[in-house]
């Protein structure tokens, strides 16, 4: 199975900061890997898909990036409504996995 | 607009079996799986299995193998998740997700807590 692993486990940002987040595969996945925001109380929501492509109706401040083994999440501009704990998702080979997951919040 | 309303919450005992139900709307049932996550308190997502709407042929984690079993009832858009000898540690939240078919999760359920407890 792919393991995937997340860091930070969790992160403290002012808002209007860059924020990284990145993803590393246990093996190559080449590109196939989505980014989800979760929002406490609420089912994830699909932001990144195909490592890079912007899912209709997120925000450009939202970025993907990378191949094979490693992969980032951007935000450009932190913003009060970004908080929010972060998956990425291998779908490479099954079992599909997720990451633990990168919780969000504002300093 | 896309649309997956889950069951309601279930309270169940070691050894029960519970059966979860997600009702598709908003676009054409047979076009995409449905896969299964669950997530236990404060825990990650856990990919449990999927259902092809079209054939229905299923692909399960291996942890779950024996235990679970999802079914649709394609004239009423719905797709089923059985889990069945229920423990502790199955209490979670547990989502259906509309599934494409590189397995991008692209529209969530509510969620239902399902929780095992004596």
């Amino acid at each position: 199975d792919i393991q995937m692993t997340q860091s930070p486990s969790s992160l403290s940002a002012s808002v209007g900061d860059r924020v990284t987040i990145t993803c590393q595969a246990s093996q190559d996945i080449s590109k196939d890997l989505n980014w989800y925001q979760q929002k406490p109380g609420k089912a994830p929501k699909l932001l990144i898909y195909i490592a890079s492509n912007l899912e209709t109706g997120v925000p450009s401040r939202f970025s993907g990036g990378g191949s094979g083994t490693d992969f980032t999440l951007t935000i450009s501009s932190l913003q009060p409504e970004d908080i929010a704990t972060y998956y990425c998702q291998q779908y490479n080979n099954l079992p599909y996995s997720f990451g633990q997951g990168t919780k969000l919040e504002i300093k | 607009q896309v649309q997956l309303v889950q069951s309601g919450a279930e309270v169940k005992k070691p050894g029960a079996s519970v059966k979860v139900s997600c009702k598709a709307s908003g676009y054409t049932f047979t076009s995409y799986r449905i896969s299964w996550v669950r997530q236990a308190p404060g825990q990650g997502l856990e990919w449990m299995g999927w259902i092809s709407t079209y054939n229905g042929n299923t692909k399960y984690a291996q942890k779950l193998q024996g235990r679970v079993t999802m079914t649709t009832d394609t004239s009423t858009s719905t797709a089923y998740m059985e889990l069945r000898s229920l423990r502790s540690d199955d209490t979670a939240v547990y989502y259906c997700a509309r599934t494409r078919g590189d397995g991008t999760f692209g529209a969530w359920g509510q969620g239902t807590l399902v929780t095992v407890s004596s």
